[in-house]
């Protein structure tokens, strides 16, 4: 069971926007970076957001990442179908359980 | 180009082992940690363990749900970092990627099934 809380999904038409959520604690996202994946259908992960907001190279800016105290958000503008994809927020966390957490996942779906 | 490339994923009985490998070109693999992540079937992700470098003492970490069964090791080398599993649990059963420090370089993945 993931410390950290998404949304199961989130949708919007072709050309708007969604934001995703991660709900964290002290323990990992309140003293820690966090990055967002993005998982397209069949494929692996993709980093798509670290350090809380920065993009690596080849990365849109259609995609955004913010953070404030122990929750993070994922923004995605100008929605394509090729988003759709489930998304996943991960931060290092300080609990003696262990040591990396991902979100539980949200399916963004382009209507 | 930079690139992970998983292998030694197949089907084992509940208590079995398996090793998989993780092979690394493109990049100083030596100075980098290296991530083992999986995925079963329709489920999130869930981060195994690491291994840090060689100036990093080759320090693990794991887990808590895997602590004590895998062993995550590395051949610098030959460029490749292992994951040593024992006492495998049908609960093991996901595919398997191995990750670049930082996590932002994946393999493709090797799919583990463990059924009798």
């Amino acid at each position: 069971q993931s410390v950290l809380t998404q949304p199961p999904s989130v949708s919007a038409a072709p050309g708007q926007k969604v934001t995703i959520s991660c709900s964290g604690s002290s323990s990992n996202i309140g003293n820690n970076y966090v990055s967002w994946y993005q998982q397209l259908p069949g494929t692996a992960p993709k980093l798509l957001i670290y350090e809380n907001g920065k993009r690596p190279s080849g990365i849109p800016d259609r995609f955004s990442g913010s953070k404030s105290g122990t929750s993070a958000t994922l923004g995605i503008t100008g929605l394509q179908t090729g988003d759709e994809a489930d998304y996943y927020c991960g931060t290092w966390d300080s609990s003696l359980s262990t040591f990396y957490v991902f979100g539980t996942g949200t399916k963004v779906t382009v209507l | 180009e930079v690139q992970l490339v998983e292998s030694g994923g197949g089907l084992v009985q509940p208590g079995g082992s398996l090793k998989l490998s993780c092979a690394a070109s493109g990049f100083t693999f030596s100075g980098s940690a290296m991530h083992w992540v999986r995925q079963a079937s329709g489920k999130g992700l869930e981060w195994v363990g690491r291994i840090r470098s060689k100036a990093n003492s080759y320090a693990t970490a794991y887990a808590a749900s895997v602590k004590g069964r895998f062993t995550i090791s590395r051949d610098d080398s030959k460029n490749t970092a292992y994951l040593q599993m024992n006492s495998l649990e049908t609960e093991d059963t996901a595919v398997y990627y191995c990750a670049r420090e930082g996590l932002d370089v994946w393999g493709q993945g090797t799919t583990v099934t463990v059924s009798s």
